[in-house]
């Protein structure tokens, strides 16, 4: 059972263009992450969000962080083809010190 | 963040050996992670590895398939055992930030296809 989904799973736009990752869960984190992984490498750490409803910006990259802490965002505007890669995110629960991982969105974006 | 190597980076294994695998951190760090993860999948955790206690598995993984050691805080092993063609993955080692955020950060993996 996989705590956290993600949406969609796979993804192919044009490069210029909008998108919106989802991450769901209906258990709460003390906090959550999202990873962008590239083919031969290991997931790099993109954003920590900590507080609900916290709104975190990396560059082109919208994080959030819902108000209940079950859920997350990833948006990113005007896509590059840089932004290739299978998304992950993770919620860490303080309660047993466990880490959870989302089932994965892959995107793909076409010059 | 921690700089994290994996050694080897990628291998091609018979049926029936094993392989050990190698972590090593730029700092020491108590909490040490292996996954595994099918290309283009999400992760899954085997075992966290802690220096000096016994490595905790994840339901479905067990020692003696997957032998872990922790000989120091900057250090760790990962040992497939008995391979199968099923055992073909990635393994990724990762550790915990020291920001306070649990984030982890991440080794390149390696990418073990058993014939």
């Amino acid at each position: 059972t996989q705590l956290l989904e993600q949406s969609p799973q796979f993804l192919s736009i044009q490069e210029g263009e909008n998108l919106t990752v989802y991450c769901n869960s209906s258990s709460v984190f003390s906090s959550l992450q999202w990873y962008r992984q590239e083919p031969g490498e290991g997931p790099v750490l993109l954003v920590t969000v900590v507080t609900g409803g916290e709104v975190k910006k990396l560059k082109r990259l919208t994080f959030q962080f819902g108000d209940a802490r079950k859920d997350s965002s990833l948006h990113i505007t005007a896509a590059q083809t840089g932004d290739t890669g299978l998304y992950l995110c993770a919620g860490y629960s303080n309660t047993g010190n466990q880490f959870y991982f989302g089932t994965g969105t892959s995107l793909t974006v076409i010059p | 963040s921690a700089v994290i190597s994996q050694k080897p980076s990628r291998d091609i294994c018979q049926r029936g050996t094993s392989l050990t695998i190698q972590c090593q951190v730029d700092s020491q760090v108590t909490m040490m992670f292996w996954y595994r993860q099918q290309p283009g999948q999400s992760l899954t955790l085997i075992a966290t590895a802690n220096q000096g206690s016994e490595a905790t598995y994840e339901s479905g993984f067990v020692i003696d398939k997957f032998p872990i050691s922790r000989p120091n805080l900057t250090f760790s092993t990962l040992t497939v055992s008995n391979m199968s063609p099923e055992d073909s993955s990635i393994y990724l080692c990762s550790v915990i930030g020291a920001g306070g955020g649990h984030e982890q950060f991440f080794g390149p993996g390696t990418r073990l296809t058993v014939l």
